[in-house]
């Protein structure tokens, strides 16, 4: 069990460019969740999938913001057109639906900013 | 509004010290967990409580699920420097699978 892993932990970007992050989740989890977080804040809960179907999306995953799980094991983040207020740290965190309750273990993040 | 309220937000001890931390709300939760993150790193799960009025150990830490699972307490006993760190407390509701975190509080354990 290797726990789960976020590509890349830093990223620096211009703004109006667009990033994608990678996670993979913890083998035979079928639940991936991510989350974002900004200095001072508890992390907020952006969308998640259960396998390859992306089953719930926060108000706050703009239409720049996409996020796919193709073949229900890696997923990936894209944010367009980057803007300032898109910096934070971005957790992927994944969970079997098998446990009760759904307990959630989280990657190391990536560190978004955008100048 | 923050549908999970902790506190303290901060916190700075003496090596030694006990210390509780809150976590409420007034909302029912089916589940709580407690991570700790440090900086620039994602949160560590400590514990997770299920049923109400549920007591679990972790060596020096002791967590509590309030009765009617509207809120939680972190107590840690004898507080280290290796104890320093942000303390998040999240909750599930019903069947949403999605954590709902609290702002965290920040401990800092001075030797």
């Amino acid at each position: 069990d290797t726990g789960v892993s976020q590509d890349p932990r830093h990223k620096i970007t211009k703004r109006g460019q667009n990033v994608t992050f990678r996670c993979d989740p913890i083998s035979e989890h079928n639940r991936l969740y991510w989350y974002r977080q900004t200095l001072g804040q508890g992390p907020e809960f952006l969308t998640y999938f259960q396998n390859e179907a992306q089953l719930e999306k926060s108000r706050l995953l703009s239409d720049r913001f996409s996020a796919e799980r193709p073949k229900g094991s890696f997923s990936t983040l894209e944010i367009q057109r980057t803007e300032q207020g898109d910096s934070a740290m971005y957790l992927c965190a994944s969970s079997r639906t098998s446990g009760t309750p759904d307990t959630q273990y989280f990657g190391p993040g990536t560190r978004l900013t955008v100048l | 509004t923050q549908l999970l309220e902790q506190s303290p937000q901060f916190l700075s001890i003496q090596e030694g010290e006990n210390l509780t931390v809150y976590c409420n709300s007034s909302s029912v939760f089916s589940s709580l967990q407690w991570y700790r993150q440090e900086p620039g790193e994602g949160p560590v799960l400590l514990v997770t409580v299920v049923t109400g009025g549920e007591v679990k150990k972790l060596k020096r830490l002791t967590f509590q699920f309030g009765d009617a699972r509207k809120d939680s307490s972190l107590h840690i006993t004898a507080a280290q420097p290796g104890d320093t760190g942000l303390y998040l407390c999240a909750g599930t509701r019903g069947s949403q699978g999605n954590l709902i975190f609290g702002k965290g509080t920040k401990l800092s354990v001075k030797p």
